[in-house]
């Protein structure tokens, strides 16, 4: 299985730059990178997905080093409304047996 | 589009009971799978399955079992309950064209073992 690896968790203040990054050192080579984020009592919610480089959209920026062992998510100028849970996911080889990170649990404060 | 839906939203099983878990997406999506939650912690992939007809085992399969005649559900089946599936369970599937990695998952069944 490929296995991720996440900090347990994180704090920040609202207004902040948040930067979580995720190991997957045994990656495949035609594996995507997702990241996810799930509030309390809800089902994981889609963020932003990559293969190499950087990616952007409305909510986030994924960094993806060449070698892709690790990614980070970048979360701008968080709010209160950011804390949740963050999940880096990645799949096997066949790309069908995904394997979620432990989680990142991200604390905004005022 | 209703997307993923689950039922029942909450369920209290007694030790031994058996049940079934109803997902269904009306997305056409062919990859469809089930993940537990045990509380404070992260998801797990029990069963999954590539479209009609095909399944397979994800990291944690004991006690459970899939079935998928359909495209459109994916019921998950206990067959004999026990207090280590108090779990929540959430249903996803993952639209044609596009990485396995994109899901879109359901609300969740709380389901409680005593």
């Amino acid at each position: 299985l490929a296995k991720t690896t996440q900090p347990i968790s994180m704090d920040s203040y609202e207004g902040q730059e948040v930067n979580i990054t995720c190991s997957h050192n045994n990656i495949a080579t035609n594996d995507y990178i997702t990241w996810y984020q799930q509030f309390p009592s809800q089902g994981p919610r889609f963020i932003i997905q990559g293969y190499k480089t950087k990616v952007t959209n409305e909510v986030a920026s994924l960094f993806i080093p060449a070698d892709r062992k690790s990614s980070t998510l970048s979360l701008p100028r968080v709010s209160l409304s950011d804390t949740a849970v963050y999940y880096c996911l990645v799949g096997d080889r066949t790309g069908n047996m995904l394997t979620f990170g432990g989680g990142t649990r991200l604390m905004v404060k005022p | 589009n209703a997307g993923v839906t689950q039922t029942p939203k909450f369920q209290v099983l007694k030790t031994g009971q058996s049940m079934t878990l109803q997902c269904a997406q009306d997305m056409n999506h062919e990859y469809m799978s089930w993940y537990r939650q045990d509380p404070g912690m992260g998801l797990r992939l029990i069963h999954y399955s590539v479209g009609a007809g095909i399944t397979d085992q994800g990291e944690v399969p004991n006690g459970y079992n899939v079935s998928r005649s359909t495209t459109e559900d994916f019921p998950l089946r206990l067959l004999s309950a026990a207090p280590s599936q108090t779990s929540v369970y959430f249903c996803a599937s993952s639209p044609p064209g596009q990485p396995r990695e994109t899901q879109y998952f359901g609300p969740g069944t709380r389901l409680l073992v005593l």
